[in-house]
């Protein structure tokens, strides 16, 4: 089946700092890919929607200029958590949707955990 | 997406089938039935999906009703690696804007 990946798998930073978290798809192109986030102990929660070439759109409650995605290719997308604090730490899973045959199948990374202190 | 109703926890003795239900009843026509779990610090899992019919893999077998108001989600022979969350999703395939979003899923504990 069709490979998602994710990098790094976990990250610890400081309060203020800013974290990177890239999304690969690697043996099919992704026009569009996701970004969920999950609390311990809750669901996955989705935060924005990403197409290639274009702004993501963010789901109502989520801070676009916290939480910066870039899709600039059809197999890459990034997730920028810019001046993290430590309520942003959280595990943070991507996903590809895979357009072949007009069939919109989505696949899932493995998760970034992230850790602010 | 249609919204899904799944029990929160659910335990199994290993070896056994487990069941697991969900209930979609406002489900549309052309939306299928997903099934993914999620083991612990692990990204979301594929298991199986289905229209109307009865669908098995290597993983599991689902059965939906005839109204399709409903599936089920039988792992045959239960084993603790099965221990996870399980999410029953209802998604459209074919065109348009559809996104996958995960409701509260159920528990699955496996006991020895």
């Amino acid at each position: 089946g069709a490979v998602v990946s994710q990098h790094p798998s976990w990250v610890i930073c400081k309060s203020g700092t800013s974290v990177k978290i890239e999304c690969r798809s690697l043996d099919f192109q992704a026009t569009t890919m996701f970004w969920y986030r999950q609390f311990p102990k809750q669901s996955l929660m989705l935060m924005a929607t990403s197409n290639e070439g274009s702004k993501a759109t963010y789901e109502q409650g989520v801070e676009k200029d916290k939480f910066l995605i870039n899709h600039a290719s059809l197999t890459l997308s990034t997730l920028t958590v810019t001046s993290a604090h430590p309520e942003d730490s959280s595990f943070y899973i991507c996903s590809a949707r895979d357009r072949t045959s007009g069939i919109y199948e989505q696949y899932f990374g493995p998760g970034t955990r992230l850790t602010v202190t | 997406d249609a919204k899904t109703t799944q029990p929160p926890s659910m335990d199994c003795a290993e070896g056994r089938a487990a069941n697991l239900p969900c209930n979609h009843s406002t489900i549309s026509g052309n939306e299928y039935v997903y099934w993914y779990r999620q083991i612990h610090s692990q990204g979301p899992q594929y298991i199986i999906h289905g229209l109307k019919n009865n669908e098995t893999n290597e993983m599991a077998s689902l059965i939906i009703t005839e109204d399709r108001k409903s599936s089920t989600l039988i792992l045959p022979h239960a084993t603790l690696r099965d221990t996870a969350v399980y999410y029953c999703i209802v998604r459209a395939l074919f065109g348009g804007y559809q996104k996958v979003t995960f409701g509260t899923g159920t528990k699955l504990q496996v006991i020895p």
